[in-house]
């Protein structure tokens, strides 16, 4: 089944307590995104990558870093997480670039920091 | 002038009605256009593109309109299950996708 996986799903830590929040795609897409969703604001990019070693930032990368060595999984990495990065968080992927083909997103990550 | 605008709702409407959104973009040369459905805590899903010349599918249509620079969805003959959140995506190119902040639907028996 053609699907973008994410984990963890739920996340409950504390500040300044590094994490990592996986993505894996089975489909062969260049292109993968992370976005950060919160009530009012709708969804926001914080990083995106147009293949392999290459990564840019979105719209909001501030206290987020992220790699692609592989094709498939762009792991998302909070080194110190704050609370104002308290949010629900979604890998997508899409074909190529990011413009003319539809985006699969993975199930969210609901993130806490307290 | 934000880059893409819609209207939160929520949208209350009876099951059979017919509800349409609007969405307007600041950029006149975003390219692409979709909209995506979410579901309450769920991730979006692609709805439809949105062409030149409009399409439609089933129930619903989506129409664009550079020289305003708006896109738009019709929902016909609404059902308790298009109940959801609808969200406007635009295009520029190769640049990131820009997303609306989103249209709440609710479909009411």
């Amino acid at each position: 089944e053609a699907q973008v996986t994410q984990n963890p799903r739920y996340l409950i830590t504390v500040t300044g307590k590094k994490l990592t929040v996986t993505c894996s795609q089975n489909m062969n897409h260049e292109y993968m995104s992370w976005y950060r969703q919160d009530p009012g604001l709708g969804l926001r990019q914080i990083y995106y990558s147009m293949n392999v070693e290459v990564t840019d930032k979105g719209d909001v990368p501030e206290g987020y870093k992220v790699s692609r060595k592989e094709k498939r999984n762009f792991p998302l990495i909070l080194e110190s997480p704050s609370p104002n990065q308290t949010s629900l968080y979604f890998c997508a992927s899409s074909l190529w670039g990011a413009g003319a083909f539809e985006q699969y997103f993975g199930p969210g990550t609901r993130l806490t920091v307290t | 002038r934000k880059e893409v605008e819609q209207d939160p709702g929520p949208f209350n409407v009876p099951e059979g009605a017919t509800v349409a959104f609007n969405c307007t973009y600041s950029n006149s040369a975003s390219q692409s256009f979709f909209w995506y459905r979410q579901d309450c805590r769920k991730e979006p899903k692609l709805l439809m593109s949105v062409y030149s010349s409009g399409n439609e599918d089933g129930r619903f249509t989506a129409q664009l309109n550079r020289a305003s620079q708006y896109i738009s969805l019709l929902i016909r003959d609404s059902k308790l299950s298009d109940s959801a959140t609808y969200l406007c995506v635009v295009n520029s190119g190769n640049t990131p996708l820009v997303f609306g902040k989103g249209t709440r639907l609710s479909v009411i028996a």
